[in-house]
């Protein structure tokens, strides 16, 4: 079955830097990829997504890469704020709708 | 306005006893589940239903057994409750693709 790897699992930058967030998936027939934020005791939710027919998408300061034949895909931050604090989680899925979720980054923005 | 609801929020409980989390949402998506997330923040998918049938039960004790009425609705049974089912349990829905998360519902087994 699928199997997500991501990393840090841990992060922390300066505010107004980039944050960097890598993932590795497992499933060729994988084609779906969301990124979902969750907020200290909240839910999580979908800031970014993209499918296997797109290299990149971008979103204000978020931007989300996909090398299909590396099968990896990533979270790139910019700019930086305080409301970035969270944890990050990426996740693959196929045409099943089966989501794999990886382990998740602490994001923290230091002031 | 509620998306997706759960009840209840916190739920604090005895081992070896049964207990229910419902979960109901109002997007009309025809694909709910339930996940698992632990105190390392791992989340994982336990099931997921789709027009009121079992389309993915993962390797999941038994003693959790989901019940779908309708598909706005997707319950959550647990037996025999034990230490290591504490979590907080997140119902979600979808149309394909983006999932949308319920509130969580904390459940503490002493």
């Amino acid at each position: 079955g699928e199997n997500v790897e991501q990393h840090p699992s841990t992060l922390s930058v300066q505010e107004g830097d980039s944050a960097v967030i890598k993932c590795t998936y497992s499933d060729s027939a994988s084609n779906y990829f969301p990124w979902y934020k969750q907020e200290l005791g909240k839910r999580p939710q979908l800031i970014i997504d993209i499918r296997s027919n797109v290299g990149e998408k971008k979103d204000q300061r978020i931007a989300v890469t996909l090398n299909k034949t590396a099968k990896h895909f990533s979270l790139h931050i910019t700019e930086t704020q305080p409301e970035d604090s969270a944890v990050y989680f990426c996740a693959a899925a196929n045409r099943d709708d089966k989501i794999i979720f990886g382990k998740g980054t602490r994001l923290h923005i230091l002031p | 306005d509620t998306a997706v609801s759960q009840t209840p929020k916190y739920l604090v409980t005895q081992m070896g006893n049964d207990k229910s989390i419902k979960c109901e949402q109002n997007l009309g998506h025809d694909t709910m589940y339930w996940y698992k997330q632990d105190s390392k923040k791992f989340l994982k998918i336990m099931f997921s239903y789709n027009n009121k049938e079992l389309i993915i039960n993962e390797t999941v004790p038994n003693r959790f057994s989901p019940k779908s009425p309708d598909k706005a609705h997707l319950n959550l049974h647990i037996n025999s409750l034990e230490l290591g089912d504490s979590a907080v349990y997140f119902c979600a829905s979808s149309p394909g693709g983006e999932q949308y998360f319920g509130p969580g519902t904390r459940l503490t087994v002493t």
